[in-house]
């Protein structure tokens, strides 16, 4: 099946430091990238949406200067929290849409997450 | 609005079989997706259905009706491993991914 891959899988950073995601699809070109982030027993939540070269779409009471996306190609996207609380400690995860050979269109796969703890 | 709806959590025994439901309310419709997710794991993926109908892939099975808005994720023969969250997405008529809010599968030996 497809792959998306994300590094790094886990960062501990002091308050105030700026911390990178990257997210890469392997095996197939992404026309769209998604960042979600996820607290413990609480469901997924969509924090943006990126396509390749254009701005990316924010959701509502996401800082789009703290949370800064980069959608370089159709197979990478970088987040960049920015200044980093204890507060933005959390799980995200990307996860990249495209079509590949013998799935089902336009299916959505998940990177495997980044775990964030800000001391 | 939109709107996605399936169970909180479901509790199961070891061997028997399952079925998860979910129902949707979307502007549009490109197809229904479900994902398992363990624990501190991302999602994924493990079918997609766009016609009306049964899709069988080994122990899981997923079936469709659009007509009712109706989904389920069926799987037999469970096994402890399976204890997971079950999440169901449908694919609006924009292409995006509208997500439920998951179901919790506790499996009991």
């Amino acid at each position: 099946g497809a792959v998306v891959s994300q590094h790094p899988s886990w960062v501990i950073c002091k308050s105030g430091t700026s911390v990178k995601i990257e997210c890469r699809s392997l095996d197939f070109q992404a026309t769209t990238m998604f960042w979600y982030r996820q607290f413990p027993k609480q469901s997924l939540m969509l924090m943006a949406t990126s396509n390749e070269g254009s701005k990316a779409t924010y959701e509502q009471g996401v800082e789009k200067d703290k949370f800064l996306i980069n959608h370089a190609s159709l197979t990478l996207s970088t987040l960049t929290v920015t200044s980093a609380h204890p507060e933005d400690s959390s799980f995200y995860i990307c996860s990249a849409r495209g079509w590949t050979s013998g799935g089902p269109r336009e299916t959505q796969y998940f990177g495997p997450g980044t775990r964030l703890l800000v001391l | 609005g939109q709107n996605i709806d399936q169970p909180t959590e479901m509790t199961a025994t070891e061997g028997a079989i399952v079925q998860i439901n979910c129902t949707y309310q979307t502007s549009g419709f490109n197809g229904l997706f479900w994902y398992q997710q363990h624990a501190g794991e991302a999602p994924t993926f493990l079918s997609y259905n766009v016609l009306d109908g049964l899709e069988e892939k080994g122990r899981f099975s997923s079936f469709l009706s659009r007509s009712k808005g109706y989904s389920y994720l069926l799987l037999k023969e469970l096994q402890m491993k399976d204890s997971a969250s079950y999440l169901c997405a449908v694919l609006d008529s924009n292409y995006q991914l509208i997500w439920g809010a998951g179901t919790k599968l506790i499996i009991k030996p």
